[in-house]
């Protein structure tokens, strides 16, 4: 089975820009969860869907937003960026968004790079 | 506010040696992970502690979850340089609703010198 997929690998924007990040979940799940991976550091969390609805939101401005499709597939945007949002960021799917169903399995990451 | 604080940060250790890492939280959870980062990668899933006391082993690393104390420890034995890597430990909320969202320590960056 395919694992968590997210595209693009690599992307370089301008400050100011807008970008797109992709993720696909494990066929089958339907809790896809977004983290920032600033260098040297540890991921946090932005925002984590369950069957199209947000059931959660980290500490990030506005400017963050993202959605669920009914594939389960979803997408995050980021606006008017700005040179701290260089960072990796992941991809988490999990076949629920609490009780037994714990395992998160995380995507290969999307490196976006600000100038 | 959940954190959640891991030492040593770096940690350098010679093959064949025994060492451990320490993860501190500072609110109620009854999940732990422990992942493996290697430069430029995605997050490995190593462990997921789920009750006090709980201790897996895989290899030659070996978790455990102390849930009154809101410390696990991360032991390494013997270690060999293809353990080298960033070790991170990350804590969820209790059980309910948006206990997925894991607060991730800032890493232990482990280097296996032979």
């Amino acid at each position: 089975d395919a694992g968590v997929t997210q595209s693009p690998t690599h992307l370089i924007k301008t400050r100011g820009q807008q970008v797109t990040l992709r993720c696909s979940p494990i066929s089958g799940h339907k809790s896809v969860s977004w983290y920032q991976q600033v260098l040297g550091q540890g991921p946090q969390f932005i925002f984590q869907y369950y069957e199209k609805e947000e059931r959660g939101r980290g500490n990030f401005p506005d400017r963050f937003s993202a959605r669920q499709f009914p594939n389960y597939s979803s997408e995050l945007n980021v606006n008017a960026l700005l040179l701290g949002d260089s960072a990796l960021y992941l991809c988490a799917s999990s076949l629920g968004y609490w009780g037994q169903d714990y395992e998160q399995y995380f995507g290969p990451g999307t490196r976006l790079t600000v100038t | 506010e959940l954190k959640v604080e891991q030492n040593p940060l770096f940690l350098s250790m010679q093959e064949g040696k025994n060492y451990t890492i320490y993860c501190n939280y500072s609110t109620t959870s009854d999940r732990l992970y422990w992942y493996r980062q290697d430069p430029g990668k995605s997050l490995e899933s190593l462990f997921v502690l789920l009750s006090n006391g709980a201790v897996k082993q895989e290899g030659r690393l070996m978790a455990s979850l102390d849930t009154k104390a809101r410390l696990s420890t991360l032991h390494i034995t013997a270690a060999v340089h293809d353990l080298s890597a960033t070790y991170f430990c990350a804590v969820s909320p209790a059980s309910g609703a948006g206990s997925y969202q894991l607060t991730f320590g800032k890493g232990t960056k482990l280097s296996v010198i032979p």
